[in-house]
């Protein structure tokens, strides 16, 4: 099957600094990508939808100046947090689709402090 | 807007079977998704459902009706590796986008 890494899978940063999450597409060329957040004990949320060489799609209330992402090719994005703050801590889950059916990465684990 | 709900949490012994409902109201349905989810992992595929009736696949089976806005879940002779979370997942065909349900925490216990 298809299979999505993503990178790190888990990462500690200060309140203030900004961290960068990488999805790739390992097998597979995607057309879409989406990153989604999820608290615990709460079900996916969709933040943006990505795709290759243009500009993500933000859900609403995802404010796409702190959430910044880049879809520089068919097999990467990535997910930068700016000015982190302890409420942006959760889990962050990339997908990636190259038809309906989309293909998760294995999620990381931000920890604002 | 986008509804889909599923119940919060549900308990169940091991080597017995457990249905799991979703309803939904969605602006457009192409396709219901079922996955699994352990905790602090990512969800994993279980089914896909596009056309009405039951879709079986192994100890796992799914339902759905168009009409009602309804699907179910259905896992046979349980082990304690499937307490987990059960995501249903609208296709609205928009944009590859799907609207997640609020998702069903499964506790099996002996």
């Amino acid at each position: 099957g298809a299979v999505v890494s993503q990178h790190p899978s888990w990462v500690i940063c200060k309140s203030g600094t900004s961290v960068k999450i990488e999805c790739r597409s390992l097998d597979f060329q995607a057309t879409t990508m989406f990153w989604y957040r999820q608290f615990p004990k709460q079900s996916l949320m969709l933040m943006a939808t990505s795709n290759e060489g243009s500009k993500a799609t933000y859900e609403q209330g995802v404010e796409k100046d702190k959430f910044l992402i880049n879809h520089a090719s068919l097999t990467l994005s990535t997910l930068t947090v700016t000015s982190a703050h302890p409420e942006d801590s959760s889990f962050y889950i990339c997908s990636a689709t190259d038809d309906y059916e989309q293909y998760f990465g294995p999620g990381t684990r931000l920890t604002v402090t | 807007g986008q509804n889909i709900d599923q119940p919060t949490e549900m308990t169940a012994t091991e080597g017995a079977i457990v249905q799991i409902n979703c309803t939904y109201q969605t602006s457009g349905f192409n396709g219901l998704f079922w996955y699994q989810q352990h905790a602090g992992e990512a969800p994993t595929f279980l089914s896909y459902n596009v056309l009405d009736g039951l879709e079986e696949k192994g100890r796992f089976s799914s339902f759905l009706s168009r009409s009602k806005g309804y699907s179910y879940l259905l896992l046979k002779e349980l082990q304690m590796k499937d307490s987990a979370s059960y995501l249903c997942a609208v296709y609205t065909g928009t944009a590859s986008k799907l609207t997640f349900g609020t998702g069903t925490r499964l506790q099996v216990t002996l």
